[in-house]
């Protein structure tokens, strides 16, 4: 079955730091990607996608792109702010059989950043 | 326009007593999600609804949870008796049709609810 694998956090890092985290994932044919953000006391909110290989998803200054030959999407940020510190999940959306479109999460990655 | 509404946003019981929760999608999604969060985990889905009828409830325990999309539109979710273990975060979500496969169609969620079971 599908699964979505993300490193071990928790994260801390200094504001302006350079963020990555990585996400590797199992699926059977061509599933789409995503980053969700979850902020303290917030419901879960789609960062970025990306719906085929080699696709780069982008917002907020985050960037992730989609590897098939390593299966894998790692999120990227050049400079995190303290107001990114929040939760990231990593999923999955698979494009055929009978998934109908459901996401399957990884288990997320706690991130602190620090003044 | 109007997010995903969900209530309440918390609550706790007692093991074998039953509780519901209630969403209420963005006006117009036909697709309709409930996931159960546990603490240091990623959501995982419970059950799918497009419009009225199931497409997925492959991982709902059905011996203690139920669910309903009266009219396709409101939603509500029961655990009857609940244990221990259904202490959880439970998040509903939306988006216009599971049509488009792969990930196209945007999920919206809810704050959620959380679950504590004593």
């Amino acid at each position: 079955g599908n699964s979505v694998t993300q490193m071990e956090g928790p994260v801390t890092l200094s504001e302006e730091a350079f963020l990555t985290i990585n996400c590797t994932y199992t699926a059977t044919g061509y599933p789409s990607l995503f980053w969700y953000v979850q902020y303290p006391g917030e419901g879960l909110q789609l960062l970025l996608k990306a719906t085929k290989a080699d696709d780069k998803g982008s917002n907020k200054g985050f960037e992730a792109t989609y590897r098939k030959e390593t299966t894998s999407f790692h999120l990227e940020k050049g400079s995190v702010q303290v107001s990114d510190s929040a939760v990231y999940f990593c999923a999955l959306s698979d494009a055929g059989g009978t998934s109908y479109g459901k996401l399957t999460f990884g288990q997320g990655t706690i991130l602190t950043v620090h003044p | 326009e109007a997010g995903v509404a969900q209530s309440p946003r918390y609550k706790i019981i007692e093991k074998r007593q039953s509780v519901a929760f209630w969403c209420n999608p963005i006006s117009g999604h036909a697709t309709l999600y409930w996931y159960q969060q546990i603490l240091g985990q990623g959501p995982k889905l419970l059950i799918q609804f497009q419009n009225n009828g199931v497409v997925d409830d492959s991982q709902l325990p059905k011996d203690r949870f139920s669910a309903e999309r009266l009219k396709g539109v409101d939603s509500t979710l029961k655990i009857q008796p609940a244990k221990l273990e259904d202490s959880a975060v439970y998040l509903c979500a939306s988006s216009l049709t599971q049509i488009l496969a792969g990930g196209r169609n945007e999920q919206f969620f809810g704050p959620g609810t959380r679950l504590t079971v004593l």
